[in-house]
């Protein structure tokens, strides 16, 4: 079967960092995503790695490890407007099929 | 530049009917995606559309079809509705190139309610 594990739920302060973890045991692999999704909303792109190591985007950092089928996204100097559901996601192969996590729930409180 | 958007935004409908979701892809784009988001799940990828043909299909039943118009927009149906089809309905869409598809831009999503 096909699978990714998060935490569901993670609580920080503002300013703090944050990370959150991703595991996933799939039958192809061609690259991990992550999403962030407002309530209610429609999933935002944040981050992509296709190869082992991090990628930075401004505040937000991802970090893929083929060889452990790990991945993590990192939230820098947090916000309250970062308060949303953040989902990984497996490109099963060169096209846009993704198969989603069940996401992680992070609340940021002042 | 217009995103991905969705119509209509929420339905209510009967167990039994069937029901048609319609997507507009993000300018530029050539390929769309369909995935169900039942309630604290992440969603799930029903099928793909690509060049008028479904390029790749998710584990879903037949109920479910879908169709990709000349200028790249797209329809889901879903036939013979269950209450357990209630969900929100996601469209994606990307642009097919060498080495692989460009990331997936999200509609709002249509908010589907059976009875």
């Amino acid at each position: 079967g096909q699978s990714l594990e998060q935490p569901s739920e993670v609580t920080a302060v503002e300013g703090a960092i944050v990370q959150i973890n991703c595991t996933y045991q799939t039958s192809g692999f061609y690259g991990l995503s992550w999403y962030q999704q407002h309530d209610g909303g429609a999933p935002t792109f944040l981050s992509y790695n296709a190869l082992d190591g991090l990628e930075e985007t401004g505040r937000f950092s991802s970090f893929l490890s083929r060889s452990d089928s790990y991945g993590y996204l990192l939230l820098q100097e947090l916000q309250m407007k970062d308060s949303a559901s953040y989902f990984c996601a497996v490109h099963g192969g060169a096209t846009n099929k993704l198969i989603f996590g069940t996401g992680t729930l992070l609340a940021v409180q002042p | 530049d217009a995103g991905v958007t969705q119509s209509p935004t929420h339905l209510i409908k009967t167990r039994g009917q069937q029901v048609t979701l319609r997507c507009s892809p993000k300018s530029g784009h050539d390929t769309v995606s369909w995935y169900q988001q039942a309630l604290g799940q992440g969603p799930q990828f029903i099928f793909q559309y690509y060049e008028e043909e479904e390029r790749q299909r998710g584990n879903f039943p037949d109920r479910f079809s879908g169709h990709q118009f000349p200028n790249y927009s797209s329809e889901l149906n879903v036939n013979a509705l269950l209450l357990g089809d209630s969900a929100l309905y996601l469209c994606a869409s990307s642009l097919v190139i060498r080495g692989g598809d460009t990331e997936a831009f999200f509609g709002q999503g249509t908010r589907l309610t059976v009875v």
